[in-house]
């Protein structure tokens, strides 16, 4: 149920930058509700990584970084590195469901 | 520190009633300021809102599952719970209690539990 769509995978060597999109509507990110992003490192629970599009939480490397534009949302991971092997998801509230939103997650893979 | 568990059964039978518990520790459930939530994911997909509770007891639920699910607090063991009703394959998922503060009208959610498998088979 998935209203907010990620690219499925992602990849790129160790120190380059990859940058995830998320892309959404006029009743969600359109809607300027601001935009989340969590880390889900295999076999665990999501981990909030970006908040309020563009806000680290105490002890995110400022490696990560947020925007959001019109419809859509970015994740931007420089210096990519090995530990940052995971899957990405974007959130945020859409007016239409009256709830909270989720991507479908992108995969990224260090090289 | 806060921290989330989540408890329950771990098999529940087609058509029967999913129920799971998340305990709160490290703070209070009744602290102004936040919802408490659950979220699931089925085994290799992704992620999907189901509903929160505020202390005072008000509640939003996924429109897709609004007619199934009930969640409910106990402020006196500083805990809230989860009931989804007549559960299909479809129920099969990791559940996640989680909170999210009030902040903003896009509430994240900063504390997340580690996940309780619920599968559903007769």
């Amino acid at each position: 149920q998935s209203v907010l769509t990620q690219p499925p995978s992602v990849s790129g060597a160790p120190g380059q930058r990859v940058t995830l999109s998320c892309t959404g509507s006029s009743s969600n990110i359109g809607a300027s509700y601001d935009v989340h992003w969590y880390q889900q490192l295999p076999g665990t629970a999501p981990k909030l990584l970006i908040y309020g599009n563009n806000n680290r939480p105490s002890g995110v490397p400022d490696r990560f970084s947020g925007s959001r534009s019109g419809t859509s949302a970015s994740l931007a991971i420089t210096g990519l590195q090995a530990e940052d092997e995971a899957d990405y998801f974007c959130q945020s509230y859409d007016n239409s469901l009256s709830g909270s939103v989720f991507g479908t997650g992108t995969k990224v893979t260090v090289l | 520190q806060l921290k989330l568990q989540e408890s329950g059964s771990g098999l529940v039978k087609p058509s029967q009633t999913l129920s799971l518990t998340c305990g709160v520790s490290g703070g209070s459930i009744n602290s102004d300021g936040y919802y408490w939530s659950w979220i699931r994911q089925p085994p290799g997909k992704g992620l999907e809102w189901i509903g929160y509770i505020y202390h005072s007891g008000s509640t939003s639920y996924n429109p897709s599952l609004k007619s199934r699910v009930t969640i409910s607090i106990d402020r006196s063991k500083n805990q809230f719970s989860l009931q989804l009703r007549s559960v299909t394959a479809a129920d099969t998922a990791l559940y996640y209690c989680a909170r999210a503060p009030t902040t903003t009208d896009t509430y994240y959610f900063d504390y997340w539990g580690p996940g309780a498998l619920v599968t559903v088979s007769s």
